[in-house]
């Protein structure tokens, strides 16, 4: 099945540094979503974005649904170590199947 | 307010055997999907099941099928394991009007 572009693939940063993600798709969506997943774990939502040029926040996180309609993007604020963990986004074009990136490794140095 | 429930959280079979995996939905949300996690191919989409019945199926083999009761939870079937099997797999819930999707923890599967 389809998967989505998402980079960078893995991140190595200091505690308190920002850090900016980014997921692209070869087909438009209405719905993108942001999810986080810890080992062992099922994947958490973060953030859900219904409308090309939407900005949203969610604490230290923001994310923004391209205008395009073929990417968005995630930015977290002041990272702390429970931070670290895997970034997934996930966009769908029906709102019933959703199509996931590849996933950021975060790893937050403190 | 409960989340997803999956059950059982870890299985062992052997292939050629068959193993049904099972999900309770958040309370009041209709819609079920079942997604498959592998290190190779990510999160993989297989199925959606809104008011018993099923909306989309992705790319899997017959050999992967799944169902949907009255009360909203949710089985998958996966019969004649293959090695390749082995991978958690992810139900989540939605309300089926805005799309957003709550995972459970999953269910893994280790085929030998």
């Amino acid at each position: 099945g389809q998967q989505l572009n998402q980079s960078p693939q893995s991140m190595f940063i200091q505690e308190g540094e920002d850090v900016s993600m980014n997921c692209t798709s070869s087909s438009i969506f209405n719905t993108w979503l942001w999810y986080k997943q810890d080992p062992g774990e099922g994947p958490v939502l973060l953030i859900a974005l219904y409308k090309a040029g939407e900005l949203t926040s969610n604490g230290r996180l923001t994310a923004q649904f391209g205008i395009t309609r073929k990417d968005s993007f995630l930015n977290i604020s002041a990272s702390i170590p429970s931070d670290v963990g895997i970034y997934f986004c996930a966009g769908s074009f029906t709102g019933n199947q959703f199509y996931f990136g590849t996933g950021t490794s975060l790893t937050v140095i403190p | 307010k409960a989340g997803v429930t999956q059950t059982p959280r870890y299985l062992i079979k052997t292939r050629g055997q068959q193993v049904t995996l099972s999900c309770s939905p958040i309370s009041g949300h209709r819609s079920v999907s079942w997604y498959q996690q592998t290190p190779g191919q990510g999160l993989q989409f297989l199925f959606e099941y809104f008011s018993e019945t099923q909306r989309n199926k992705g790319n899997f083999p017959g050999r992967f099928s799944g169902r949907q009761f009255s009360n909203s939870r949710s089985e998958m079937n996966v019969s004649t394991l293959e090695l390749g099997d082995s991978a958690l797999y992810l139900c989540a819930s939605s309300q089926g009007a805005n799309g957003e999707l709550f995972f459970g923890e999953g269910s893994r599967l280790t085929v030998l």
